[in-house]
């Protein structure tokens, strides 16, 4: 099955900094890589996501970079506001053999720092 | 629009108790899928539902049961709660299944927490 490794664990930056959370998968078939924020007590919010058929993808301070050949995928977070502060967390879809689910990596907790 | 809802938000079991966990979604999505996230884990996918009949397992699906009866509601069955089994459970939904092209945003409701003595 996929296996989703996601670093660093902790991410602690001032604010106004850049952060960059990464992530590798194992599974050369995956094509779907969303990215998702969880603050405390709530669900997961899907905020950005990214296909195997692209390499970048930005969405206002936010992007994505994808990389297929190395099997890995970036999160890349500009001009970090307090709000930014949460626990994000990549994942790949696996969908072979008929099977339709995400795996997800273990989290990382960014810290803005005022 | 309500979105993805779940009942409780929080319960407490003892071994070997039995009880079923609510998902309901009022946006008409096919895909609905329940995962469970430990300290240092993640989000681990337990079973998925592709559309009302169907329902298929996924990573850790020992222990638990699914149906899908209504395309609206999926709930969660524990047969013979187990310690192992304290976790928070979340419910997500989408238009369609993960793996189609004209997948939309999946979207995650607020939680149960289950802690089982």
């Amino acid at each position: 099955g996929e296996n989703v490794e996601q670093h660093p664990s902790t991410l602690s930056v001032q604010e106004g900094d850049s952060a960059v959370i990464k992530c590798t998968y194992s599974d050369s078939a995956s094509n779907y890589f969303p990215w998702y924020k969880q603050e405390l007590g709530k669900g997961p919010q899907l905020i950005i996501d990214i296909r195997s058929n692209v390499g970048e993808k930005k969405d206002q301070r936010i992007a994505v970079t994808l990389n297929k050949t190395a099997k890995h995928f970036s999160l890349h977070i500009t001009e970090t506001q307090p709000e930014d502060s949460a626990v994000y967390f990549c994942a790949a879809l696996h969908s072979g053999g008929g099977a339709d689910g995400l795996t997800f990596g273990k989290g990382t907790h960014l810290i803005i720092q005022p | 629009n309500a979105g993805v809802t779940q009942t409780p938000k929080f319960q407490v079991l003892k071994t070997g108790q039995s009880m079923t966990l609510q998902c309901a979604q009022d946006m008409n999505h096919e895909y609905m899928s329940w995962y469970r996230q430990d300290p240092g884990m993640g989000l681990r996918l337990i079973h998925y539902s592709v559309g009302a009949g169907i329902t298929d397992q996924g990573e850790v699906p020992n222990g638990y049961n699914v149906s899908r009866s209504t395309t609206e509601d999926f709930p969660l069955r524990l047969l013979s709660a187990a310690p192992s089994q304290t976790s928070v459970y979340f419910c997500a939904s989408s238009y369609s299944k993960l793996s189609s092209v004209f997948q939309e945003t999946q979207y995650f409701g607020p939680g149960t927490r289950l802690l089982v003595l």
